[in-house]
């Protein structure tokens, strides 16, 4: 079974211009997740989404930060424009999004952002 | 509110001996517990995760560890350590509604020496 995919695997770019990072979950999860991951500390919860419905997105800084999920599958997120604090591992991760084993999210490989 | 505490940036133990890394959580209700490694460029591995039922959990590669509800404690545990389980190791924590986000510690990094 294949894990959750994500591209690209790093990115660099200069501030101030646009970057978008792709992810495909576990096939048949429903719940797909978008952590930030900062150099030397625990991923923290940017959006999370049922099917294509964005239901956490408490952490989302939405003045430069965007996510979609259309087709309820796989998802992107968008930063535009990027700053130089955007510099981290953007890790996706999916579910079933079932109570009954604990719900164990999986975690794709990340992608880590360099803003120069 | 949700929390976790990894009380260890670093953790070093020689090659064949039991090596405990420490989790403390803070938690409204019942905690699910997970353990997951992270290797350098790569995502989290998930090891292992409490729900219910016995206190020890046994997980991949031959990690286990130890619900204490007293302690609200969960730390990791290994019998006899390798070179290649050196990495970085998280502790989350979740409420029990299925779909909500994991709350992380900050990670300990575990180096085995041979």
């Amino acid at each position: 079974e294949a894990g959750v995919v994500q591209s690209p695997r790093y990115k660099i770019i200069e501030k101030k211009q646009p970057v978008a990072f792709w992810c495909n979950p576990i096939s048949g999860h429903n719940t797909l997740y978008w952590y930030l991951q900062n150099l030397g500390q625990g991923p923290e919860l940017l959006i999370r989404y049922e099917n294509e419905e964005a239901v956490d997105d408490s952490q989302l800084p939405k003045d430069r930060f965007s996510a979609e999920r259309l087709k309820g599958v796989d998802s992107t997120l968008k930063i535009q424009p990027a700053e130089l604090g955007d510099s981290a591992v953007y890790l996706c991760a999916s579910s079933l999004g079932l109570a009954g084993d604990g719900d164990t999210q999986y975690f794709g490989p990340g992608t880590r952002l360099t803003v120069l | 509110a949700q929390s976790v505490a990894q009380p260890e940036d670093q953790v070093n133990v020689a090659e064949g001996n039991p090596l405990t890394v420490k989790c403390t959580y803070s938690v409204s209700g019942n905690p699910y517990l997970f353990w997951y490694v992270q290797y350098p460029n790569r995502g989290l591995q998930f090891l292992l995760k409490y729900i219910t039922g016995d206190n020890l959990v046994k997980g991949s590669y031959g990690f286990e560890a130890e619900f204490n509800k007293s302690q609200t404690s969960f730390h990791l545990k290994k019998p006899s350590a390798l070179v290649s389980d050196s990495a970085l190791y998280f502790c989350a924590v979740r409420g029990n509604q299925a779909g909500t986000a994991l709350i992380f510690g900050k990670g300990t990094t575990l180096s085995v020496s041979s």
